[in-house]
């Protein structure tokens, strides 16, 4: 079965500064990858996903992410952080042919520093 | 406009009372879901409907029934609500075939 470790319960960052959220997945073949966002009393968005060919994928405002599949990992990435990018985030792993079905990670806060 | 819309946002109920979550999309999608999220943020499938039949149902209790009356609807109805099931429900959808998920902006269910 599929699963998800997210090591970084929560983050501080200083507006700016460069980020990267860790993701860890577990899945025999190569499994759809997604990071999700959060906000305070919202819904989530997706922010990116990965489903096959290049390894370093781009979402929205302005983040990335990249497949490293030696190391299991699909890490987000963003160069300068915003103020309004604190919030919550979440990496979700997939896997073909099971009904849509996605495993979420426990998610990682983010807080950003002014 | 909203693509998947949840009602009610808020839900303060006491003990033993039924309830019922109403989710509409409106994106063409042909399968919509149930998540729950507890008091540590932490996301769990309970149920999924593709195409108004159910797919996944992940351990819920019987206590909770969805219903898909097509497949732009998925309605959640709790019976016998318990303090255990406070926490914040989220419907989403999705195309069948691995895309990402669309969610809807939850519904917090409080139970005194």
């Amino acid at each position: 079965a599929q699963s998800v470790t997210q090591p970084d319960i929560h983050i501080t960052v200083s507006e700016g500064a460069s980020l990267e959220l860790r993701c860890n997945y577990s899945y025999g073949a190569t499994p759809y990858l997604f990071w999700y966002v959060q906000s305070p009393g919202q819904g989530l968005q997706l922010l990116l996903k990965y489903f096959s060919g290049d390894t370093l994928v781009q979402g929205i405002k302005g983040f990335e992410a990249e497949f490293k599949r030696s190391q299991s990992s699909f890490n987000l990435r963003k160069p300068s952080v915003h103020w309004s990018d604190a919030a919550e985030y979440f990496c979700a792993v997939g896997a073909p042919n099971t009904g849509n079905q996605f495993y979420f990670g426990t998610g990682t806060s983010l807080t950003v520093i002014p | 406009d909203t693509a998947v819309s949840q009602t009610p946002k808020y839900l303060v109920t006491q003990m033993g009372n039924d309830k019922s979550i109403k989710c509409e999309q409106n994106l063409g999608h042909d399968t919509m879901y149930w998540y729950k999220q507890d008091s540590k943020k932490f996301l769990k499938i309970m149920f999924s409907y593709n195409n108004k039949e159910l797919i996944i149902n992940e351990t819920a209790p019987n206590r909770f029934s969805p219903k898909s009356p097509d497949k732009a609807h998925l309605n959640l109805h709790i019976n016998s609500l318990e303090l255990g099931d406070s926490a914040v429900y989220f419907c989403a959808s999705s195309h069948t075939g691995g895309d990402g998920y669309t969610f809807g902006s939850g519904t917090r269910l409080t139970v005194v």
